[in-house]
């Protein structure tokens, strides 16, 4: 079974500052994707960043980035110039590749604050 | 917005009751993929289906059941409601030319008194 851990329960950052939140998982796998996924106080799930296994290069959108350590096993994100509407959890997944599906495990989550 | 729609919002009803969710997903999107989110268990995935198919299972309890139609919305049925059933369903959609990716909609919040 994979697991997914977020070390860090709670975070906060100023605004404009650079924040990074950690994430590592477990697996046996070798074809796998990871998300990192945000929802806010609307409690609406956002799709922020996607990395998939396979592929060296760091995924990036915006001011997200991911610090992707295979060997490691470690799915870092990283939010720039932080914005009081990046408060939010943020919810490292892992899912495998499969002809049954891309099922996702969650991490507990990071709870993020941004204040001015 | 996701393009992912759940209805109802809010559901609050009494324990050993049975209550019924409903999904639809983003425009062609065939895949529908369900999760519970509680404050014990975090967010846990139930079920997928594919097109009509039960695709993959995850820990989803005997009392649960879902269903995808022909027009691919999805239905996911809850009976003989417990307290620790309170929680956030969430119904997620992936694209066809990006299976692994999921979308999802707002949730429904249910409570069982």
């Amino acid at each position: 079974a994979q697991t997914v851990t977020q070390s860090q329960p709670e975070m906060s950052v100023q605004e404009a500052e650079t924040v990074t939140l950690s994430c590592t998982y477990d697996t046996s796998e070798s074809n796998y994707y990871l998300f990192w996924y945000k929802q806010p106080p609307s409690r609406q799930m956002i799709l922020v960043i996607r990395q998939e296994a396979y592929k060296q290069q760091n995924a990036t959108e915006n001011r997200f980035s991911v610090n992707f350590q295979k060997a490691a096993k470690s799915f870092s994100l990283k939010i720039s110039d932080s914005q009081l509407g990046d408060t939010a959890m943020y919810f490292c997944a892992f899912s495998k590749a499969s002809n049954s599906g891309y099922a996702l495990n969650f991490g507990k989550g990071t709870s993020l604050l941004v204040t001015p | 917005d996701s393009g992912v729609t759940q209805t109802p919002k809010h559901l609050i009803t009494a324990t050993g009751q049975r209550v019924t969710l409903r999904c639809s997903p983003r425009s062609g999107d065939l895949s529908v993929y369900w999760y519970q989110q509680s404050l014990d268990q975090g967010l846990q995935f139930l079920i997928q289906y594919y097109n009509g198919e039960e695709r993959a299972k995850g820990n989803i309890l005997e009392r649960f059941s879902a269903q995808q139609f022909p027009d691919l919305h999805s239905e996911l049925n809850l009976s003989s409601l417990e307290l620790g059933d309170s929680a956030l369903y969430f119904c997620a959609s992936s694209p066809l030319g990006r299976t692994d990716t999921q979308y999802f909609g707002p949730g429904t919040r249910l409570t069982v008194l």
